[in-house]
Protein backbone atom coordinates (compact mmCIF):
# COMPACT_ATOMS: atom_id res chain seq x y z
CA UNK A 1 0.00 0.00 0.00
CA UNK A 2 1.32 3.45 -0.44
CA UNK A 3 1.17 6.20 1.56
CA UNK A 4 1.39 9.61 2.07
CA UNK A 5 2.48 11.84 5.51
CA UNK A 6 2.69 15.13 6.21
CA UNK A 7 3.32 15.75 9.93
CA UNK A 8 2.67 19.50 10.15
CA UNK A 9 -1.06 20.55 9.67
CA UNK A 10 -0.41 24.22 10.33
CA UNK A 11 2.71 26.11 9.87
CA UNK A 12 3.57 29.68 10.73
CA UNK A 13 6.82 31.55 9.76
CA UNK A 14 6.99 35.31 9.07
CA UNK A 15 8.01 37.01 5.25
CA UNK A 16 11.65 36.73 4.70
CA UNK A 17 12.05 33.53 6.65
CA UNK A 18 13.02 30.20 5.42
CA UNK A 19 9.90 27.56 5.84
CA UNK A 20 9.52 23.48 4.96
CA UNK A 21 7.32 22.00 4.60
CA UNK A 22 7.53 18.33 5.50
CA UNK A 23 5.94 15.27 3.60
CA UNK A 24 7.56 11.54 3.92
CA UNK A 25 5.77 8.67 1.52
CA UNK A 26 5.95 4.77 2.18
CA UNK A 27 5.87 3.03 -1.80
CA UNK A 28 7.61 -0.21 -2.74
CA UNK A 29 8.38 1.08 -6.02
CA UNK A 30 9.94 3.97 -7.55
CA UNK A 31 7.39 6.73 -6.86
CA UNK A 32 6.37 9.59 -8.85
CA UNK A 33 5.56 13.11 -6.21
CA UNK A 34 4.07 16.22 -6.93
CA UNK A 35 3.32 19.38 -4.66
CA UNK A 36 -0.08 20.51 -4.74
CA UNK A 37 -1.33 23.96 -3.56
CA UNK A 38 -4.64 25.39 -3.09
CA UNK A 39 -4.62 29.15 -3.00
CA UNK A 40 -7.92 30.81 -1.02
CA UNK A 41 -11.26 30.24 -2.71
CA UNK A 42 -9.11 28.98 -5.68
CA UNK A 43 -9.36 24.94 -6.89
CA UNK A 44 -6.29 23.00 -6.41
CA UNK A 45 -3.46 23.54 -8.55
CA UNK A 46 0.05 21.88 -9.44
CA UNK A 47 3.32 23.12 -7.94
CA UNK A 48 6.43 21.38 -8.71
CA UNK A 49 6.72 18.11 -9.58
CA UNK A 50 10.21 15.92 -8.49
CA UNK A 51 10.58 14.76 -12.07
CA UNK A 52 10.82 18.44 -13.77
CA UNK A 53 13.52 18.90 -11.23
CA UNK A 54 11.91 22.71 -11.38
CA UNK A 55 11.90 25.79 -9.36
CA UNK A 56 8.32 27.29 -9.31
CA UNK A 57 7.70 30.57 -7.39
CA UNK A 58 10.97 29.92 -5.32
CA UNK A 59 10.04 26.65 -4.15
CA UNK A 60 11.94 23.41 -4.50
CA UNK A 61 11.66 19.77 -3.33
CA UNK A 62 14.46 17.31 -3.75
CA UNK A 63 13.43 13.52 -3.54
CA UNK A 64 15.59 11.50 -0.97
CA UNK A 65 14.53 8.16 -1.81
CA UNK A 66 16.87 7.29 1.40
CA UNK A 67 14.63 8.94 3.73
CA UNK A 68 11.51 8.23 1.17
CA UNK A 69 10.63 12.30 1.72
CA UNK A 70 9.90 15.13 -0.51
CA UNK A 71 10.02 17.90 1.55
CA UNK A 72 9.13 21.27 0.16
CA UNK A 73 11.41 24.51 0.84
CA UNK A 74 11.51 28.24 0.10
CA UNK A 75 14.39 30.09 1.30
CA UNK A 76 12.32 33.20 1.52
CA UNK A 77 8.64 32.71 2.34
CA UNK A 78 6.37 35.86 0.77
CA UNK A 79 2.92 36.28 2.28
CA UNK A 80 1.00 35.09 -1.32
CA UNK A 81 2.59 31.75 -0.06
CA UNK A 82 -0.32 31.23 1.96
CA UNK A 83 -2.17 28.11 0.94
CA UNK A 84 -3.12 24.76 1.95
CA UNK A 85 -0.14 22.62 0.70
CA UNK A 86 -0.47 19.04 -0.49
CA UNK A 87 2.21 16.70 -0.87
CA UNK A 88 1.10 13.69 -3.36
CA UNK A 89 2.47 10.62 -4.95
CA UNK A 90 1.71 8.90 -7.84
CA UNK A 91 2.31 4.75 -8.28
CA UNK A 92 1.42 1.51 -9.05
CA UNK A 93 -0.41 2.75 -11.98
CA UNK A 94 0.21 4.09 -15.46
CA UNK A 95 -2.65 6.40 -15.43
CA UNK A 96 -1.34 8.63 -12.64
CA UNK A 97 -3.86 7.58 -9.93
CA UNK A 98 -2.58 10.46 -6.82
CA UNK A 99 -2.43 9.66 -3.39
CA UNK A 100 -2.37 12.60 -1.22
CA UNK A 101 -1.28 13.43 2.35
CA UNK A 102 -3.32 15.48 4.75
CA UNK A 103 -2.08 18.35 3.56
CA UNK A 104 -0.24 21.72 5.16
CA UNK A 105 -1.73 24.74 5.66
CA UNK A 106 1.09 27.90 5.13
CA UNK A 107 0.46 30.76 7.18
CA UNK A 108 2.94 33.62 6.12
CA UNK A 109 2.76 36.62 8.64
CA UNK A 110 3.68 40.15 7.95
CA UNK B 1 -9.01 28.38 -22.34
CA UNK B 2 -11.55 26.78 -19.80
CA UNK B 3 -10.55 24.66 -17.26
CA UNK B 4 -12.81 21.78 -15.56
CA UNK B 5 -15.46 22.81 -14.17
CA UNK B 6 -18.50 21.02 -12.00
CA UNK B 7 -21.82 21.30 -11.39
CA UNK B 8 -23.67 21.77 -9.24
CA UNK B 9 -20.98 23.48 -6.91
CA UNK B 10 -22.94 22.99 -3.27
CA UNK B 11 -25.61 20.37 -2.69
CA UNK B 12 -27.55 19.66 -0.25
CA UNK B 13 -28.94 16.17 -0.14
CA UNK B 14 -31.86 14.82 2.77
CA UNK B 15 -30.47 11.47 3.82
CA UNK B 16 -31.61 8.73 1.70
CA UNK B 17 -31.89 10.99 -1.39
CA UNK B 18 -30.33 10.42 -4.52
CA UNK B 19 -27.67 12.63 -6.05
CA UNK B 20 -25.68 13.54 -9.21
CA UNK B 21 -22.53 15.49 -9.46
CA UNK B 22 -21.30 16.67 -13.14
CA UNK B 23 -17.75 16.94 -13.95
CA UNK B 24 -16.92 19.22 -18.05
CA UNK B 25 -13.14 17.60 -18.39
CA UNK B 26 -11.31 20.05 -20.26
CA UNK B 27 -11.99 19.33 -23.87
CA UNK B 28 -9.79 17.13 -25.81
CA UNK B 29 -8.85 15.49 -22.11
CA UNK B 30 -8.34 11.55 -22.64
CA UNK B 31 -7.84 10.85 -18.49
CA UNK B 32 -10.51 11.95 -16.00
CA UNK B 33 -10.46 11.11 -11.97
CA UNK B 34 -13.03 11.44 -9.75
CA UNK B 35 -11.25 12.16 -6.08
CA UNK B 36 -13.57 12.26 -2.58
CA UNK B 37 -12.22 14.82 0.07
CA UNK B 38 -13.43 14.61 3.84
CA UNK B 39 -13.29 18.02 5.58
CA UNK B 40 -9.54 18.28 7.03
CA UNK B 41 -8.42 15.63 5.00
CA UNK B 42 -6.84 15.38 1.62
CA UNK B 43 -8.39 13.59 -1.52
CA UNK B 44 -9.07 10.16 -1.83
CA UNK B 45 -9.25 8.48 -5.22
CA UNK B 46 -12.48 7.22 -6.34
CA UNK B 47 -12.24 6.23 -10.00
CA UNK B 48 -10.40 6.96 -13.28
CA UNK B 49 -11.93 6.75 -16.93
CA UNK B 50 -9.67 6.91 -20.11
CA UNK B 51 -12.18 7.95 -22.51
CA UNK B 52 -15.50 6.56 -21.74
CA UNK B 53 -13.44 3.26 -20.44
CA UNK B 54 -13.53 3.11 -16.67
CA UNK B 55 -10.39 1.43 -16.15
CA UNK B 56 -10.27 1.82 -12.28
CA UNK B 57 -13.14 2.21 -9.77
CA UNK B 58 -11.40 0.65 -6.94
CA UNK B 59 -11.76 3.60 -4.66
CA UNK B 60 -15.48 3.53 -5.23
CA UNK B 61 -16.21 3.05 -1.06
CA UNK B 62 -19.68 0.77 -1.59
CA UNK B 63 -21.81 0.75 -4.72
CA UNK B 64 -24.05 2.95 -3.86
CA UNK B 65 -21.13 4.80 -6.11
CA UNK B 66 -21.33 5.05 -9.24
CA UNK B 67 -19.79 6.92 -12.21
CA UNK B 68 -19.87 6.84 -15.80
CA UNK B 69 -18.54 8.97 -18.90
CA UNK B 70 -20.31 7.71 -22.21
CA UNK B 71 -19.29 9.58 -24.34
CA UNK B 72 -15.43 9.91 -23.61
CA UNK B 73 -16.41 13.74 -22.16
CA UNK B 74 -18.67 14.61 -19.60
CA UNK B 75 -18.56 12.43 -16.16
CA UNK B 76 -21.35 11.84 -14.04
CA UNK B 77 -21.22 10.36 -10.35
CA UNK B 78 -23.82 9.46 -8.87
CA UNK B 79 -25.04 8.51 -5.23
CA UNK B 80 -27.85 6.65 -4.46
CA UNK B 81 -29.23 6.53 -1.18
CA UNK B 82 -27.36 9.11 -0.01
CA UNK B 83 -25.62 8.86 3.97
CA UNK B 84 -24.39 11.31 6.00
CA UNK B 85 -20.85 9.77 5.81
CA UNK B 86 -21.12 10.54 2.30
CA UNK B 87 -20.72 14.60 3.19
CA UNK B 88 -17.45 15.79 1.55
CA UNK B 89 -15.90 17.41 -1.64
CA UNK B 90 -16.28 16.12 -4.51
CA UNK B 91 -13.40 16.21 -6.49
CA UNK B 92 -13.02 16.00 -10.83
CA UNK B 93 -9.70 15.92 -12.66
CA UNK B 94 -8.70 15.65 -15.86
CA UNK B 95 -5.48 15.25 -17.89
CA UNK B 96 -4.34 15.08 -21.68
CA UNK B 97 -2.57 11.96 -22.10
CA UNK B 98 -2.75 7.83 -21.20
CA UNK B 99 -0.38 5.38 -20.73
CA UNK B 100 3.15 5.45 -19.07
CA UNK B 101 3.33 9.63 -18.79
CA UNK B 102 1.69 10.79 -15.72
CA UNK B 103 1.38 14.39 -17.03
CA UNK B 104 -0.85 17.20 -14.94
CA UNK B 105 -3.97 16.89 -13.72
CA UNK B 106 -5.92 19.31 -13.75
CA UNK B 107 -8.35 19.65 -10.82
CA UNK B 108 -12.06 21.61 -10.74
CA UNK B 109 -13.59 23.59 -8.16
CA UNK B 110 -15.34 20.42 -6.42
CA UNK B 111 -18.91 19.87 -5.58
CA UNK B 112 -19.17 20.48 -1.78
CA UNK B 113 -22.45 17.80 -0.95
CA UNK B 114 -23.93 18.02 2.45
CA UNK B 115 -26.51 15.34 3.41
CA UNK B 116 -28.66 16.09 6.48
Amino acid sequence: AQRVTQPEKLLSVFKGAPVELKCNYSYSGSPELFWYVQYSRQRLQLLLRHISRESIKGFTADLNKGETSFHLKKPFAQEEDSAMYYCALAGGTSYGKLTFGQGTILTVHP
Amino acid sequence: GAGVSQSPRYKVAKRGQDVALRCDPISGHVSLFWYQQALGQGPEFLTYFQNEAQLDKSGLPSDRFFAERPEGSVSTLKIQRTQQEDSAVYLCASSLLRGPYRDTQYFGPGTRLTVL
